[in-house]
């Protein structure tokens, strides 16, 4: 589909393990957002990246959170050492650009298990 | 004190019946206000944009008060399919492309 795409849809991992999750963009969009949704609780910003701009890293919660984006199109966010609280669902989204007249879409998330 | 705040419901009424959600934030450098629809397990989705001057869309109208700082979503004639949760959400001004969340407003419409 034309949507923003996630993969995986689903992940159970080890405490301690490293989780790769990856998100791919809707075509042409240059901003993208990676958001977390604990259960029952709102959305929380994780990253930022538009364009070639250095992304906004404000909202990683530890040193253990890392994230990329390679040639202005598919991001993967990177946990090391998982933990138990890490477990959320993880929703990227995307959006022509920065300005605020530009609806962003998500996409259905990873949802992530450290067990 | 959350940047937004919504009562997390649930609000539970029949079917056609009117339901009125507030939402409060708390940086007066707000410039953008929206509420997107959460169904279970699913992505959030742009519901509508909040306009100063308050918009309407079929069935659901929207009201922005900037000196009181909140905001609200009115849905008339509930339907069963309006059962999900409303999440208000801020764009702050000074960096506007960060959208803020509230954690939601759980609604079920029972028939």
């Amino acid at each position: 589909g034309a949507g923003v795409s996630q993969s995986p849809s689903n992940k159970v991992t080890e405490k301690g393990k490293d989780v790769e999750l990856r998100c791919d963009p809707i075509s042409g969009h240059t901003a993208l957002y990676w958001y977390r949704q604990s259960l029952g609780q709102g959305l929380e910003f994780l990253i930022y990246f538009q364009g070639n701009s250095a992304p906004d890293k404000s909202g990683l919660p530890s040193d253990r959170f890392s994230a990329e984006r390679t040639g202005g199109s598919v991001s993967t966010l990177t946990i090391q050492r998982t933990q138990q609280e890490d477990s959320a669902v993880y929703l990227c989204a995307s959006s022509l650009d920065s300005t605020s007249g530009n609806t962003i879409y998500f996409g259905e998330g990873s949802w992530l298990t450290v067990v | 004190r959350k940047e937004v705040e919504q009562d997390p419901g649930p609000f539970n009424v029949p079917e056609g019946a009117t339901v009125a959600f507030n939402c409060t934030y708390s940086n007066s450098a707000s410039q953008s206000f929206f509420w997107y629809r959460q169904d279970c397990r699913k992505e959030p989705k742009l519901l509508m944009s909040v306009y100063s001057s308050g918009n309407e869309d079929g069935r659901f109208t929207a009201q922005l008060n900037r000196a009181s700082q909140y905001i609200s979503l009115l849905i008339r004639d509930s339907k069963l399919s309006d059962s999900a949760t409303y999440l208000c959400v801020v764009r702050l001004g000074d960096s506007s492309y960060k959208l803020i969340f509230g954690s939601g407003t759980r609604l079920l419409v029972r028939p």
